[in-house]
Protein backbone atom coordinates (compact mmCIF):
# COMPACT_ATOMS: atom_id res chain seq x y z
CA UNK A 1 0.00 0.00 0.00
CA UNK A 2 0.91 3.43 -0.47
CA UNK A 3 1.67 5.79 2.60
CA UNK A 4 0.66 8.86 2.72
CA UNK A 5 2.72 11.36 5.04
CA UNK A 6 1.95 15.25 5.98
CA UNK A 7 3.96 17.54 7.83
CA UNK A 8 3.44 19.36 10.02
CA UNK A 9 0.48 17.44 12.12
CA UNK A 10 -0.33 20.77 13.17
CA UNK A 11 0.19 24.10 12.43
CA UNK A 12 -0.50 27.83 14.53
CA UNK A 13 -0.59 30.86 12.09
CA UNK A 14 -2.13 34.26 11.66
CA UNK A 15 -4.70 35.36 9.66
CA UNK A 16 -3.22 37.13 6.36
CA UNK A 17 0.34 34.78 6.87
CA UNK A 18 1.37 32.30 4.26
CA UNK A 19 1.50 28.63 4.85
CA UNK A 20 3.16 25.18 3.47
CA UNK A 21 1.46 21.60 4.42
CA UNK A 22 3.52 18.50 2.75
CA UNK A 23 2.61 15.53 1.58
CA UNK A 24 4.93 12.29 0.59
CA UNK A 25 3.75 9.49 -1.17
CA UNK A 26 5.79 6.21 -0.11
CA UNK A 27 6.49 5.45 -3.76
CA UNK A 28 5.79 7.59 -7.17
CA UNK A 29 2.05 8.65 -7.97
CA UNK A 30 2.80 11.00 -10.33
CA UNK A 31 0.37 13.41 -10.29
CA UNK A 32 -2.62 11.45 -8.33
CA UNK A 33 -2.66 13.69 -5.55
CA UNK A 34 -6.07 15.59 -4.76
CA UNK A 35 -5.89 17.45 -1.07
CA UNK A 36 -9.29 18.77 0.98
CA UNK A 37 -10.02 20.41 3.50
CA UNK A 38 -12.34 19.66 6.25
CA UNK A 39 -14.35 22.26 9.14
CA UNK A 40 -15.88 19.76 11.71
CA UNK A 41 -18.28 19.17 11.73
CA UNK A 42 -18.74 19.23 8.26
CA UNK A 43 -17.60 16.74 5.17
CA UNK A 44 -14.38 17.25 3.64
CA UNK A 45 -14.41 19.28 0.83
CA UNK A 46 -12.38 19.27 -2.51
CA UNK A 47 -9.39 21.92 -3.00
CA UNK A 48 -6.96 20.75 -5.21
CA UNK A 49 -7.19 17.77 -7.70
CA UNK A 50 -4.16 16.54 -9.86
CA UNK A 51 -1.58 17.86 -7.38
CA UNK A 52 -2.06 21.00 -8.64
CA UNK A 53 -5.47 21.97 -10.28
CA UNK A 54 -8.02 24.38 -8.38
CA UNK A 55 -11.36 23.29 -8.20
CA UNK A 56 -13.96 25.80 -9.68
CA UNK A 57 -14.95 28.26 -7.25
CA UNK A 58 -11.86 27.64 -4.58
CA UNK A 59 -10.22 30.65 -3.49
CA UNK A 60 -7.15 31.65 -5.84
CA UNK A 61 -5.49 32.16 -2.74
CA UNK A 62 -4.65 28.25 -2.55
CA UNK A 63 -2.44 26.25 -4.39
CA UNK A 64 -0.65 22.64 -4.85
CA UNK A 65 2.67 21.48 -6.55
CA UNK A 66 4.61 18.12 -6.84
CA UNK A 67 4.56 15.49 -8.75
CA UNK A 68 6.06 11.82 -7.68
CA UNK A 69 6.52 11.37 -4.18
CA UNK A 70 6.61 14.72 -3.04
CA UNK A 71 3.52 17.84 -2.91
CA UNK A 72 2.96 21.17 -1.32
CA UNK A 73 -0.48 22.91 -0.70
CA UNK A 74 0.08 26.19 -0.03
CA UNK A 75 -2.11 28.96 1.17
CA UNK A 76 -1.25 32.76 0.68
CA UNK A 77 -3.23 35.42 2.96
CA UNK A 78 -4.55 32.95 5.28
CA UNK A 79 -8.01 34.06 5.78
CA UNK A 80 -10.69 33.11 9.22
CA UNK A 81 -12.11 30.19 7.29
CA UNK A 82 -9.27 28.59 6.01
CA UNK A 83 -8.40 27.49 9.81
CA UNK A 84 -9.31 23.69 9.51
CA UNK A 85 -7.45 20.49 8.99
CA UNK A 86 -6.44 19.64 5.30
CA UNK A 87 -5.80 16.01 4.14
CA UNK A 88 -3.83 15.06 0.84
CA UNK A 89 -5.09 11.43 -0.91
CA UNK A 90 -3.32 9.77 -3.34
CA UNK A 91 -5.73 8.81 -5.96
CA UNK A 92 -3.28 6.58 -7.89
CA UNK A 93 -3.01 3.18 -6.65
CA UNK A 94 -5.98 1.10 -4.65
CA UNK A 95 -6.10 1.39 -1.32
CA UNK A 96 -7.10 5.05 -1.73
CA UNK A 97 -5.11 5.97 1.12
CA UNK A 98 -5.23 9.74 3.00
CA UNK A 99 -2.16 11.47 4.61
CA UNK A 100 -2.87 11.79 8.84
CA UNK A 101 -4.17 15.53 8.00
CA UNK A 102 -2.40 18.92 9.05
CA UNK A 103 -4.55 21.34 11.57
CA UNK A 104 -3.93 24.59 10.80
CA UNK A 105 -4.71 26.35 13.97
CA UNK A 106 -5.14 30.30 14.66
CA UNK B 1 -28.08 20.19 -7.40
CA UNK B 2 -25.76 17.23 -6.24
CA UNK B 3 -27.30 15.51 -2.86
CA UNK B 4 -25.47 12.32 -1.23
CA UNK B 5 -27.48 11.39 2.02
CA UNK B 6 -26.22 8.73 3.81
CA UNK B 7 -28.20 6.16 6.37
CA UNK B 8 -28.48 3.38 7.95
CA UNK B 9 -25.56 3.57 10.57
CA UNK B 10 -26.34 3.38 14.44
CA UNK B 11 -25.24 1.43 17.66
CA UNK B 12 -24.23 -2.15 17.10
CA UNK B 13 -22.57 -4.87 19.09
CA UNK B 14 -19.00 -6.64 18.19
CA UNK B 15 -19.63 -9.44 15.18
CA UNK B 16 -23.09 -7.89 14.42
CA UNK B 17 -23.78 -6.24 10.95
CA UNK B 18 -24.64 -3.07 9.58
CA UNK B 19 -26.01 -2.00 6.28
CA UNK B 20 -25.27 1.23 5.32
CA UNK B 21 -27.05 3.33 2.18
CA UNK B 22 -26.51 6.51 0.52
CA UNK B 23 -29.44 8.21 -1.87
CA UNK B 24 -27.83 10.19 -4.85
CA UNK B 25 -30.11 12.57 -6.62
CA UNK B 26 -28.61 15.63 -9.02
CA UNK B 27 -26.63 13.92 -11.03
CA UNK B 28 -27.19 10.66 -13.48
CA UNK B 29 -25.85 8.32 -10.95
CA UNK B 30 -25.17 5.37 -13.27
CA UNK B 31 -22.52 7.05 -14.79
CA UNK B 32 -20.30 7.72 -11.75
CA UNK B 33 -17.63 5.77 -9.39
CA UNK B 34 -18.68 6.04 -5.96
CA UNK B 35 -16.59 5.76 -2.84
CA UNK B 36 -16.62 5.19 0.83
CA UNK B 37 -14.40 6.96 3.32
CA UNK B 38 -14.73 6.93 7.32
CA UNK B 39 -13.28 9.00 10.00
CA UNK B 40 -13.13 7.46 13.27
CA UNK B 41 -14.24 10.01 16.67
CA UNK B 42 -11.41 12.47 16.23
CA UNK B 43 -9.05 10.88 14.16
CA UNK B 44 -8.31 11.55 10.31
CA UNK B 45 -9.99 10.16 7.00
CA UNK B 46 -9.71 6.48 5.99
CA UNK B 47 -10.54 5.70 2.64
CA UNK B 48 -12.91 2.14 2.65
CA UNK B 49 -14.07 0.81 -0.65
CA UNK B 50 -15.00 2.02 -4.19
CA UNK B 51 -17.15 0.82 -6.89
CA UNK B 52 -17.35 1.76 -10.38
CA UNK B 53 -20.34 3.25 -11.99
CA UNK B 54 -21.91 -0.06 -13.68
CA UNK B 55 -20.50 -2.22 -10.49
CA UNK B 56 -18.02 -4.01 -12.89
CA UNK B 57 -15.28 -3.01 -10.34
CA UNK B 58 -14.95 -3.00 -6.67
CA UNK B 59 -12.26 -2.32 -4.33
CA UNK B 60 -11.50 -2.58 -0.24
CA UNK B 61 -9.17 -1.07 2.67
CA UNK B 62 -7.37 -4.42 3.66
CA UNK B 63 -9.34 -3.73 7.03
CA UNK B 64 -12.47 -4.92 5.57
CA UNK B 65 -11.30 -7.31 2.67
CA UNK B 66 -13.85 -10.28 3.52
CA UNK B 67 -16.06 -8.56 5.90
CA UNK B 68 -17.84 -5.54 3.41
CA UNK B 69 -19.55 -5.95 0.22
CA UNK B 70 -20.51 -2.64 -1.76
CA UNK B 71 -23.04 -2.39 -4.11
CA UNK B 72 -24.90 -0.02 -6.06
CA UNK B 73 -28.96 -0.16 -7.38
CA UNK B 74 -28.61 2.46 -10.26
CA UNK B 75 -32.30 2.43 -11.13
CA UNK B 76 -32.75 3.42 -7.68
CA UNK B 77 -29.58 6.03 -7.55
CA UNK B 78 -28.63 4.59 -3.83
CA UNK B 79 -25.21 2.61 -3.22
CA UNK B 80 -24.60 0.25 -0.22
CA UNK B 81 -22.19 -1.14 2.07
CA UNK B 82 -23.12 -3.80 4.06
CA UNK B 83 -20.31 -4.37 6.83
CA UNK B 84 -20.30 -7.79 8.83
CA UNK B 85 -18.51 -8.97 11.39
CA UNK B 86 -18.14 -5.45 13.22
CA UNK B 87 -15.54 -4.44 15.60
CA UNK B 88 -14.61 -2.00 18.23
CA UNK B 89 -12.25 0.06 15.56
CA UNK B 90 -14.55 0.36 12.95
CA UNK B 91 -16.67 2.91 15.22
CA UNK B 92 -16.65 5.94 12.28
CA UNK B 93 -18.59 8.30 10.45
CA UNK B 94 -19.25 7.13 7.12
CA UNK B 95 -19.33 9.23 4.00
CA UNK B 96 -20.17 8.56 0.85
CA UNK B 97 -18.70 10.51 -1.95
CA UNK B 98 -19.19 10.98 -5.83
CA UNK B 99 -15.49 10.90 -7.95
CA UNK B 100 -15.16 12.84 -10.56
CA UNK B 101 -13.51 11.73 -13.55
CA UNK B 102 -10.08 13.56 -15.40
CA UNK B 103 -7.29 11.26 -16.40
CA UNK B 104 -7.22 10.55 -12.58
CA UNK B 105 -10.58 11.16 -10.36
CA UNK B 106 -11.23 13.10 -6.93
CA UNK B 107 -14.19 13.18 -4.39
CA UNK B 108 -15.75 16.25 -5.09
CA UNK B 109 -19.32 15.90 -3.38
CA UNK B 110 -19.66 14.04 -0.02
CA UNK B 111 -22.78 12.98 1.68
CA UNK B 112 -23.04 14.39 5.24
CA UNK B 113 -22.14 10.96 6.88
CA UNK B 114 -24.10 8.24 9.00
CA UNK B 115 -22.33 7.17 12.60
CA UNK B 116 -21.57 3.45 13.21
CA UNK B 117 -20.83 2.90 16.80
CA UNK B 118 -19.71 -0.41 17.45
CA UNK B 119 -20.02 -1.18 21.33
CA UNK B 120 -20.97 -3.86 23.44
Amino acid sequence: DIQMTQSPSSLSASVGDRVTITCRASRGINNFLNWYQQRPPKAPKLLIYAASTLLRGVPSRFSGSGSGTDFTLTINGLQPEDFATYYCQNSHTAPYTFGQGTKLEI
Amino acid sequence: QVQLVESGGGVVQPGRSLRLSCAASGFIFSTYTMHWVRQAPGKGLEWVAFIRHDGSEKGFVDSLKGRATISRDNSNYTLHLQLNTLRIEDTAIYYCAKAEIYTGWFLDRWGQGTLVSVSS
